[in-house]
């Protein structure tokens, strides 16, 4: 059975890094693209890039680029999305998705981050 | 704003019939599949159709996808109360180096 599970919900403080982890299991984890998506509280789902943990290769979105780092340890079969400085609006929910091709056909439970003083 | 235009909210009967439009651009649904995620109420998204309009295994046959142009939607036949949820157009874009696009999302509501 494939699975995505995720890394327990984090309550930081402005200023604070955070990485959060996303760990597939069931399926060959370095045949998949893991990507991660953004949903805001009362808000859609907004992508914010991708991994190929067969080589660590990425791919952002334009409104994620630079905001965050997603990386892979495909020895544990695990992907990270990290900050160095979070802000209050990067309080959200986080899925990861396995991807297949153009879409994402297994998803994480999600984490959720709360950032605030 | 979201690249992908979808409505809002839709709603309908149990039984009926119901369509969530979807439209884009030439560098996103114009040249490229789309996918439908459906996000019941407190719970991930899950994924509904892939390639405009195929179903992963388990996904019942009254969920349909179509697509012409840049515009895409999803039909829901025999309208039932465990498909109020919030749905999502999806697609690849080509600008910028590529990234994966959503629709803002429509909130079927089930009277």
């Amino acid at each position: 059975e494939v699975q995505l599970v995720q890394s327990g919900a984090e309550v930081k403080k402005p200023g604070e890094s955070l990485r959060i982890s996303c760990k597939g299991s069931g399926y060959s984890f370095t045949s998949y693209w893991i990507s991660w998506v953004r949903q805001m509280p009362g808000k859609g789902l907004e992508w914010m890039g991708r991994i190929d943990p067969s080589d660590s290769y990425t791919n952002y979105s334009p409104s994620f680029q630079g905001h965050v780092t997603i990386s892979a340890d495909k020895s544990i079969s695990t992907a990270y999305l990290q900050w160095s400085s979070l802000k209050a609006s990067d309080t959200a929910m986080y899925y990861c998705a396995r991807g297949q091709g153009s879409y994402m056909d297994y998803w994480g439970q999600g984490t959720l981050v709360t950032v605030s003083s | 704003q979201s690249v992908l235009t979808q409505p809002p909210s839709a709603s309908g009967t149990p039984g009926q019939r119901v369509t969530i439009s979807c439209s884009g651009s030439s560098s996103n649904i114009g040249s490229n599949t789309v996918n439908w995620y459906q996000q019941l109420p407190g719970t991930a998204p899950k994924l509904l159709i892939y390639s405009n309009n195929q179903r992963p295994s388990g996904v019942p046959d009254r969920f349909s996808g179509s697509k012409s142009g840049t515009s895409a939607s999803l039909a829901i036949s025999g309208l039932q109360s465990e498909d109020e949820a919030d749905y999502y157009c999806a697609a690849w874009d080509d600008s910028l180096n590529g990234h994966v696009v959503f629709g803002g999302g429509t909130k079927l509501t089930v009277l």
